[in-house]
């Protein structure tokens, strides 16, 4: 069975930091990846998805994350956070051709203006 | 366009009962997830309808749970003899007809669910 694991549970950054969220999955085959945002009182909402092509991926609010398959890896980054980014974030994973998703527990970041 | 709806937002019932939990896909959306958030977990699949049928269900704990989705659009999820251990944020989230390809997934606001 697919899992997901995220290092971080609480992350707390001022403005203009660097972020940096780890995610790593355990399946061996061909996998979609996902990482999904939370912001307070808000739904659950797509931030960037990763199939196939370059492993450099851009997502919304200036967010990417980067796919190394010998690592089965797919952190989250982004150079300069902003108060706006206080959410939580989940990491996803799908086996290619099935439509489960299984995630992470969620990291919830707190950014201090 | 309106987005995934759920009702309700808020149920609080007690031990033993049974309840009904709705979800109102995006209108187009032939493909419907129910998840299960618990506190402090990631959200947690439970099932997978693509039209009127369950092409996933190996997510439900056990046959308390059960869902519907009998006309292909709305769907409920249903819980008999509940549990205090089923307390958690239930999450709907629909996508377009996925043809064997992952199609993003939309998400509801969630049904909490508190089970006393």
């Amino acid at each position: 069975a697919q899992s997901v694991s995220q290092h971080n549970h609480h992350v707390i950054l001022s403005e203009a930091a660097s972020l940096e969220l780890g995610c790593n999955y355990s399946y061996g085959g061909t996998v979609n990846l996902f990482w999904y945002v939370q912001y307070p009182g808000q739904h659950l909402q797509l931030l960037l998805k990763y199939f196939s092509g370059d492993p450099l991926v851009k997502g919304i609010k200036g967010f990417e994350a980067e796919f190394i398959k010998s690592k089965f890896s797919f952190n989250l980054r982004k150079p300069s956070v902003q108060w706006s980014d206080t959410a939580e974030y989940f990491c996803a994973v799908n086996r290619r051709g099935y439509q489960k998703v299984t995630f992470g527990i969620g990291t919830k970041l707190q950014v201090i203006p | 366009g309106a987005g995934v709806s759920q009702t309700p937002s808020n149920k609080v019932t007690e031990k033993g009962k049974y309840v009904e939990l709705r979800c109102d896909p995006i209108s187009g959306h032939t493909a419907l997830y129910w998840y299960r958030q618990s506190l402090g977990q990631g959200p947690e699949f439970l099932i997978y309808f693509q039209g009127t049928g369950a092409a996933d269900d190996s997510g439900l704990p056990n046959d308390r749970f059960f869902a519907v989705r009998p006309e292909g659009s709305v769907s409920t999820l249903k819980i008999q003899r509940t549990e205090r251990g089923d307390s958690a944020v239930y999450l709907c989230a629909s996508s377009l007809d996925t043809g064997g390809v992952y199609n993003e997934q939309f998400f509801g606001p969630g049904t909490r669910l508190t089970v006393l």
